[in-house]
Protein backbone atom coordinates (compact mmCIF):
# COMPACT_ATOMS: atom_id res chain seq x y z
CA UNK A 1 0.00 0.00 0.00
CA UNK A 2 1.36 3.57 -1.11
CA UNK A 3 2.11 5.16 2.08
CA UNK A 4 2.92 9.36 2.35
CA UNK A 5 4.00 10.31 5.60
CA UNK A 6 4.32 13.83 7.49
CA UNK A 7 4.93 15.11 10.87
CA UNK A 8 1.80 16.62 11.90
CA UNK A 9 2.94 19.20 13.94
CA UNK A 10 1.93 22.12 14.83
CA UNK A 11 5.48 23.19 13.40
CA UNK A 12 5.92 26.79 14.92
CA UNK A 13 8.34 28.93 13.12
CA UNK A 14 9.29 32.77 13.47
CA UNK A 15 8.41 35.65 11.60
CA UNK A 16 11.36 36.08 8.91
CA UNK A 17 12.48 32.34 9.33
CA UNK A 18 12.39 29.86 7.31
CA UNK A 19 9.79 26.85 7.57
CA UNK A 20 10.78 23.79 6.80
CA UNK A 21 8.12 20.75 6.08
CA UNK A 22 9.15 17.66 5.04
CA UNK A 23 7.63 14.56 3.49
CA UNK A 24 8.61 10.51 2.77
CA UNK A 25 6.78 8.22 0.63
CA UNK A 26 7.07 4.46 0.80
CA UNK A 27 6.51 3.98 -3.20
CA UNK A 28 10.11 4.17 -5.49
CA UNK A 29 7.71 3.49 -8.65
CA UNK A 30 6.41 7.38 -7.56
CA UNK A 31 7.12 9.89 -10.58
CA UNK A 32 5.43 13.45 -9.36
CA UNK A 33 5.73 15.52 -6.09
CA UNK A 34 3.29 18.25 -5.08
CA UNK A 35 2.76 20.75 -2.54
CA UNK A 36 -0.18 21.97 -1.50
CA UNK A 37 -1.17 24.51 1.12
CA UNK A 38 -4.88 24.18 2.47
CA UNK A 39 -6.65 26.84 4.82
CA UNK A 40 -8.79 26.01 7.74
CA UNK A 41 -12.05 24.82 5.90
CA UNK A 42 -10.80 25.66 2.58
CA UNK A 43 -9.88 23.52 -0.62
CA UNK A 44 -6.16 22.71 -1.53
CA UNK A 45 -4.19 24.73 -3.11
CA UNK A 46 -1.39 24.29 -5.25
CA UNK A 47 2.03 25.66 -4.36
CA UNK A 48 5.14 23.54 -6.09
CA UNK A 49 5.28 20.30 -7.74
CA UNK A 50 9.01 18.51 -8.86
CA UNK A 51 9.81 15.87 -11.12
CA UNK A 52 13.88 15.57 -11.25
CA UNK A 53 15.90 15.07 -8.00
CA UNK A 54 17.35 18.37 -6.57
CA UNK A 55 16.23 21.95 -5.98
CA UNK A 56 13.56 23.48 -7.58
CA UNK A 57 12.57 27.68 -6.79
CA UNK A 58 9.77 29.62 -7.23
CA UNK A 59 9.69 32.80 -5.39
CA UNK A 60 9.64 32.35 -1.83
CA UNK A 61 9.40 28.24 -2.19
CA UNK A 62 11.85 25.85 -2.52
CA UNK A 63 10.91 22.11 -3.25
CA UNK A 64 13.25 19.47 -3.01
CA UNK A 65 13.36 16.09 -4.12
CA UNK A 66 15.72 13.15 -3.05
CA UNK A 67 14.18 9.92 -4.90
CA UNK A 68 16.80 7.47 -3.49
CA UNK A 69 16.23 8.41 0.15
CA UNK A 70 12.58 8.58 -0.93
CA UNK A 71 12.14 12.39 0.74
CA UNK A 72 10.31 15.52 -0.42
CA UNK A 73 10.94 19.18 1.71
CA UNK A 74 9.07 21.99 0.72
CA UNK A 75 10.92 25.01 2.51
CA UNK A 76 9.22 28.30 2.82
CA UNK A 77 11.98 31.35 3.17
CA UNK A 78 11.04 34.82 4.77
CA UNK A 79 7.75 33.03 6.32
CA UNK A 80 4.69 35.37 6.84
CA UNK A 81 1.74 35.05 9.43
CA UNK A 82 0.31 34.06 6.02
CA UNK A 83 1.66 31.05 4.96
CA UNK A 84 0.17 29.45 8.34
CA UNK A 85 -1.86 27.08 6.78
CA UNK A 86 -1.76 22.62 6.39
CA UNK A 87 0.61 21.20 3.74
CA UNK A 88 -0.32 18.70 2.27
CA UNK A 89 2.28 16.84 0.33
CA UNK A 90 0.92 14.41 -2.25
CA UNK A 91 2.62 11.75 -4.80
CA UNK A 92 1.67 10.57 -8.48
CA UNK A 93 2.65 7.47 -10.21
CA UNK A 94 3.46 4.00 -10.28
CA UNK A 95 0.17 3.12 -11.98
CA UNK A 96 -1.71 5.21 -10.36
CA UNK A 97 -3.85 7.75 -11.52
CA UNK A 98 -4.70 9.82 -8.53
CA UNK A 99 -3.10 11.66 -6.04
CA UNK A 100 -1.62 9.63 -2.36
CA UNK A 101 -1.89 12.66 0.00
CA UNK A 102 -0.41 12.85 3.21
CA UNK A 103 -2.59 13.85 5.65
CA UNK A 104 -0.75 16.97 6.28
CA UNK A 105 1.67 19.58 8.72
CA UNK A 106 -0.06 22.33 10.21
CA UNK A 107 2.39 25.34 10.20
CA UNK A 108 2.11 28.47 12.67
CA UNK A 109 4.01 31.49 11.97
CA UNK A 110 4.72 33.64 15.07
CA UNK A 111 4.29 37.11 14.41
CA UNK B 1 -13.94 32.61 -13.51
CA UNK B 2 -11.62 29.71 -15.27
CA UNK B 3 -11.12 27.41 -12.25
CA UNK B 4 -12.61 24.32 -10.83
CA UNK B 5 -16.09 25.00 -10.23
CA UNK B 6 -17.99 22.86 -7.45
CA UNK B 7 -21.65 22.89 -6.32
CA UNK B 8 -23.07 23.18 -4.44
CA UNK B 9 -21.05 24.16 -1.58
CA UNK B 10 -22.78 22.83 1.23
CA UNK B 11 -25.75 19.63 0.84
CA UNK B 12 -27.46 18.38 3.77
CA UNK B 13 -29.23 15.09 3.59
CA UNK B 14 -31.21 12.76 5.73
CA UNK B 15 -30.05 8.69 5.53
CA UNK B 16 -31.25 7.09 2.84
CA UNK B 17 -31.74 10.10 0.30
CA UNK B 18 -29.31 10.44 -2.47
CA UNK B 19 -26.91 13.39 -2.88
CA UNK B 20 -25.57 14.50 -6.24
CA UNK B 21 -22.12 16.37 -6.28
CA UNK B 22 -21.49 18.47 -9.63
CA UNK B 23 -17.93 19.48 -10.88
CA UNK B 24 -16.70 21.79 -13.86
CA UNK B 25 -13.38 20.95 -14.99
CA UNK B 26 -10.81 24.06 -15.51
CA UNK B 27 -11.03 25.47 -19.10
CA UNK B 28 -9.15 23.25 -21.00
CA UNK B 29 -9.08 20.68 -18.71
CA UNK B 30 -10.23 17.28 -19.60
CA UNK B 31 -9.57 15.30 -17.04
CA UNK B 32 -11.53 15.16 -13.48
CA UNK B 33 -10.26 13.36 -10.42
CA UNK B 34 -12.81 13.15 -7.04
CA UNK B 35 -11.55 13.37 -3.76
CA UNK B 36 -13.02 12.95 -0.17
CA UNK B 37 -12.00 14.35 2.84
CA UNK B 38 -13.29 13.06 6.07
CA UNK B 39 -13.16 15.03 9.44
CA UNK B 40 -9.33 14.78 10.59
CA UNK B 41 -7.98 12.55 7.73
CA UNK B 42 -6.08 12.89 4.94
CA UNK B 43 -7.56 13.54 1.53
CA UNK B 44 -8.02 10.01 -0.37
CA UNK B 45 -8.95 9.56 -3.50
CA UNK B 46 -11.77 7.89 -5.34
CA UNK B 47 -12.16 8.41 -8.97
CA UNK B 48 -10.46 9.18 -11.65
CA UNK B 49 -12.67 10.28 -15.25
CA UNK B 50 -12.46 11.55 -19.00
CA UNK B 51 -15.04 12.47 -21.14
CA UNK B 52 -17.44 9.80 -21.30
CA UNK B 53 -15.24 7.27 -19.41
CA UNK B 54 -14.20 6.06 -16.23
CA UNK B 55 -10.37 5.61 -16.12
CA UNK B 56 -9.68 4.64 -12.47
CA UNK B 57 -12.03 3.86 -9.47
CA UNK B 58 -9.92 2.12 -7.33
CA UNK B 59 -10.88 4.26 -4.49
CA UNK B 60 -14.38 4.06 -4.71
CA UNK B 61 -16.65 2.00 -2.58
CA UNK B 62 -17.83 -0.81 -4.29
CA UNK B 63 -21.86 0.12 -3.61
CA UNK B 64 -23.44 3.31 -3.24
CA UNK B 65 -21.08 5.39 -5.02
CA UNK B 66 -20.75 5.66 -8.72
CA UNK B 67 -19.58 8.67 -11.30
CA UNK B 68 -20.03 10.05 -14.41
CA UNK B 69 -18.56 12.55 -17.00
CA UNK B 70 -20.81 13.24 -19.85
CA UNK B 71 -20.03 14.50 -23.35
CA UNK B 72 -21.84 17.49 -22.10
CA UNK B 73 -21.89 19.20 -19.09
CA UNK B 74 -20.29 18.88 -15.36
CA UNK B 75 -19.01 15.90 -13.90
CA UNK B 76 -21.45 14.04 -11.48
CA UNK B 77 -20.26 12.37 -8.34
CA UNK B 78 -23.85 10.11 -6.77
CA UNK B 79 -24.06 8.98 -3.63
CA UNK B 80 -27.08 6.70 -2.60
CA UNK B 81 -28.89 6.07 -0.18
CA UNK B 82 -26.37 8.01 2.51
CA UNK B 83 -25.43 6.99 5.82
CA UNK B 84 -23.85 9.23 8.61
CA UNK B 85 -20.37 7.87 7.89
CA UNK B 86 -20.69 9.79 4.23
CA UNK B 87 -20.57 13.00 5.51
CA UNK B 88 -17.11 14.52 4.67
CA UNK B 89 -16.07 17.31 2.40
CA UNK B 90 -16.00 15.98 -1.24
CA UNK B 91 -13.19 17.67 -3.27
CA UNK B 92 -12.98 17.73 -7.71
CA UNK B 93 -9.66 17.90 -9.52
CA UNK B 94 -8.98 18.62 -13.24
CA UNK B 95 -5.98 18.55 -14.98
CA UNK B 96 -4.55 18.90 -18.90
CA UNK B 97 -3.67 15.72 -18.88
CA UNK B 98 -2.54 12.45 -16.85
CA UNK B 99 0.79 11.16 -15.49
CA UNK B 100 2.52 14.10 -14.31
CA UNK B 101 -0.27 17.36 -15.06
CA UNK B 102 -0.83 19.02 -11.69
CA UNK B 103 -4.31 18.94 -10.34
CA UNK B 104 -5.85 21.63 -9.54
CA UNK B 105 -8.71 21.22 -6.39
CA UNK B 106 -12.45 23.00 -6.22
CA UNK B 107 -13.69 24.52 -3.62
CA UNK B 108 -15.27 21.42 -2.53
CA UNK B 109 -18.72 20.42 -1.27
CA UNK B 110 -19.52 19.97 2.47
CA UNK B 111 -22.09 16.76 2.76
CA UNK B 112 -23.78 16.52 6.09
CA UNK B 113 -25.53 14.00 6.53
CA UNK B 114 -28.38 14.17 9.40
Amino acid sequence: QKEVEQNSGPLSVPEGAIASLNCTYSDRGSQSFFWYRQYSGKSPELIMFIYSNGDKEDGRFTAQLNKASQYVSLLIRDSQPSDSATYLCAVLGGGADGLTFGKGTHLIIQP
Amino acid sequence: NAGVMQNPRHLVRRRGQEARLRCSPMKGHSHVYWYRQLPEEGLKFMVYLQKENIIDESGMPKERFSAEFPKEGPSILRIQQVVRGDSAAYFCASSAGNSNQPQHFGDGTRLSIL
